[in-house]
């Protein structure tokens, strides 16, 4: 089992609403965790760090928050916009060992 | 444009053959990655180098070698290739020498083995 998984797997909104995707996590402690935004046929691009202290960031329509009571982050997707089809990818940072670990991603997909 | 480039975009070869991916980045940046992406779209950390020096080697097989000419290029080279090697590779770069910075991604190599 992923030690980051995302969900839903996939997502279908219409354009100008809200949305919301989950990342629960098991890796602990983590130094910080981050959001990407991955465009179809394009590499991933950062949206959104926050050291497991902070509960939460926002990067203009988008608002990430951590819960590290219950292990979840979530991005949260305001007045969604056709632009927003994307990928998202939570990606966790764990001090010890240095490594990243990917969540497989929420496909989301904004229909006019 | 400052970005991270990688050529080719797409590579179409059969089973056994060698090929190589190449990846610049003109950000001035000290450390290139190399990633695979899966079918099922996970992300995995192949290698790292810093400054030209290799980093980080997860577990992949040795018929991937990663080579860096000077900190602003670095290839992967992959010999004898496998139905199970067809994926995205991504390359990224970072300003620092830590993973946790944040990268920078390339377009990615579309790598289909037959």
């Amino acid at each position: 089992k992923n030690q980051v998984e995302q969900s839903p797997q996939s997502l279908i909104i219409l354009e100008g609403k809200n949305c919301t995707l989950q990342c629960n996590y098991t890796v602990s402690p983590f130094s910080n965790l981050r959001w990407y935004k991955q465009d179809t046929g394009r590499g991933p691009v950062s949206l959104t760090i926050m050291t497991f202290s902070e509960n939460t960031k926002s990067n203009g329509r988008y608002t990430a928050t951590l819960d590290a009571d219950t292990k979840q982050s979530s991005l949260h997707i305001t007045a969604s916009q056709l632009s927003d089809s994307a990928s998202y990818i939570c990606v966790l940072h764990k001090a010890a060992g240095n490594k990243l670990t990917f969540g497989g991603g929420t496909r989301v997909l904004v229909k006019p | 444009d400052t970005a991270v480039s990688q050529t080719p975009k797409y590579l179409v070869t059969q089973m056994g053959n060698d090929k190589s991916i190449k990846c610049e980045q003109n950000l001035g940046h000290d450390t290139m990655y190399w990633y695979k992406q899966d079918s099922k779209k996970f992300l995995k950390i192949m290698f790292s180098y810093n400054n030209k020096e290799l980093i980080i080697n997860e577990t992949v097989p040795n018929r991937f070698s990663p080579k860096s000419p000077d900190k602003a290029h670095l290839n992967l080279h992959i010999n004898s290739l496998e139905l199970g090697d067809s994926a995205v590779y991504f390359c990224a770069s970072s300003q620092g020498g830590t993973i946790q910075e944040t990268q920078y991604f390339g377009p990615g190599t579309r790598l289909l083995v037959l």
